[in-house]
């Protein structure tokens, strides 16, 4: 099994949609993190969570939000969906007591906005 | 302005002979750098990292080499094998980095030709 899963995988919706992306994992981590990649952009950090009660934004944060359900789960909510908001959505993991801060990534959700 | 620059776009090697992928810096903070690998419709997967403390550090067939001065570091592989086609991305972490987040470059194409 995954260590780091996101739902779902593929999502096609409209404009002004209000879209919910899930990412769960169970590696135990207290960190969990929210990246898009646009072509030829490499990866930019959305939102980030050290733990359930710290909320943080990244460098991309307008438009999206978080909640940090449980030290497993970690969604990103667009409430408003744009056809900018076209991109891949990845979610990562990492665990502060391990003194270094290497992330673990979920496979990805492929988000289209029409 | 990007902090973390990786300069080529996309790089192909024949088998068997070595890939060097590249990356550049500015914030002399950094002080943990780390390399991904990621396959299409994968999510980023580790691949090694050195320490600010270190010059090289070595895995296997992967090799990352660090220069401070310069303010660069290079992944080596050797011997290049077609599986190791993929995008490449250095990332960097330290308090140049936001507390613990990763600074990501934009990603090197890597094509291994048989």
């Amino acid at each position: 099994d995954a260590d780091v899963t996101q739902t779902p995988r593929n999502r096609i919706t409209k404009t002004g949609k209000r879209i919910m992306l899930e990412c769960s994992q169970t590696k135990g981590h207290d960190r969990m993190y929210w990246y898009r990649q646009d072509p030829g952009l490499g990866l930019r950090l959305i939102y980030y969570s050290f733990d359930v009660k710290d909320i943080n934004k990244g460098e991309i944060s307008d438009g999206y939000s978080v909640s940090r359900q449980a030290q497993a789960k970690f969604s990103l909510s667009l409430e408003s969906a744009i056809p900018n908001q076209t991109a891949l959505y990845f979610c990562a993991t990492s665990d502060r007591m391990q003194g270094k801060d290497t992330q673990y990534f979920g496979p990805g959700t492929r988000l289209t906005v029409l | 302005d990007q902090q973390v620059k990786q300069n080529s776009p996309s790089l192909s090697v024949q088998e068997g002979r070595i890939s060097i992928l590249n990356c550049d810096y500015t914030n002399s903070m950094f002080d943990y750098f780390l390399w991904y690998k990621k396959y299409p419709a994968e999510g980023p997967t580790f691949l090694i990292s050195i320490s600010s403390i270190k010059d090289k550090n070595e895995d296997g067939r992967f090799t990352v080499f660090l220069n401070k001065s310069a303010k660069h570091l290079s992944l080596h592989i050797v011997p290049s094998q077609p599986g190791d086609s993929a995008v490449y991305f250095c990332a960097a972490s330290g308090v140049g980095g936001s507390q613990g987040n990763l600074i990501f470059g934009k990603g090197t194409k890597l094509s291994v030709k048989p």
